[in-house]
């Protein structure tokens, strides 16, 4: 079956250093990977979005990478902030116009 | 405003009754999704509209679960006979098309309480 993982362990990380989440998928041939971050009590927000044949994508502080050979996409957020603390969703087509999405990784950036 | 309006914003309600819930897209976004958030677990695709036409309502957890949309713009997600397990946050997302390229654009949700 199709299936998207992401850690289901929240991340925990120092103000300033670099936070890594990870995105994978089994069973899927998408042409495109989609992030959101989601606030508490908030729907989702649409950050980047990934093409197959794009290895990296930056906006700002953030860089998205799709490897379709590992079938994942790794995000990164430089210079983090107390402010990046949510919840980040990786998302996929599947059959049809569907939007599947991962179960999300919890990131929080102490101070 | 410019985002995607969803009402009422929690709802609660006694089991057996039905419910409604209502969703106003961005303007000029012709597709419009549902989708139901529970505690601590991903988006579950509910139903999708292109325009007025729902393509693809295989999401629909059982027939007490009903959706319209109007004019291309506002949608309501009906369920009859509330059961407990309805308990979720509903979120409706409006996109320009269907394209998998196309961002969704979200609403807060619906946070509906049956007890």
């Amino acid at each position: 079956s199709q299936k998207i993982e992401q850690n289901s362990e929240a991340l925990n990380i120092q103000e300033g250093k670099t936070a890594t989440l990870t995105c994978n998928y089994t069973n899927y041939s998408p042409a495109y990977l989609q992030w959101y971050r989601q606030d508490p009590g908030r729907g989702p927000v649409f950050l980047l979005l990934i093409r197959e044949n794009e290895k990296e994508k930056r906006k700002e502080r953030l860089k998205v990478t799709f490897d379709t050979t590992l079938k994942q996409s790794l995000f990164h957020i430089t210079a983090s902030q107390p402010a990046d603390s949510a919840t980040y969703l990786c998302a996929l087509r599947r059959d049809g116009n569907k939007l599947v999405f991962g179960a999300g990784t919890i990131l929080r950036v102490k101070s | 405003g410019a985002g995607v309006s969803q009402s009422p914003s929690n709802k609660v309600t006694e089991k057996g009754k039905d419910v409604e819930l209502r969703c106003d897209p961005i303007s000029g976004h012709t597709a419009l999704y549902w989708y139901r958030q529970s505690l601590g677990q991903g988006l579950e695709f509910l139903i999708y509209f292109q325009g007025n036409s729902a393509p693809d309502k295989s999401g629909l957890p059982s027939d007490r679960f009903s959706a319209e949309r109007t004019g291309g713009s506002v949608s309501t997600l009906t369920i009859q006979r509330t059961q407990q397990e309805d308990s979720a946050v509903y979120l409706c997302a409006s996109s320009l098309g269907t394209d998998s390229n196309q961002p969704q654009h979200f609403g807060d949700g619906t946070r509906l309480s049956i007890l």
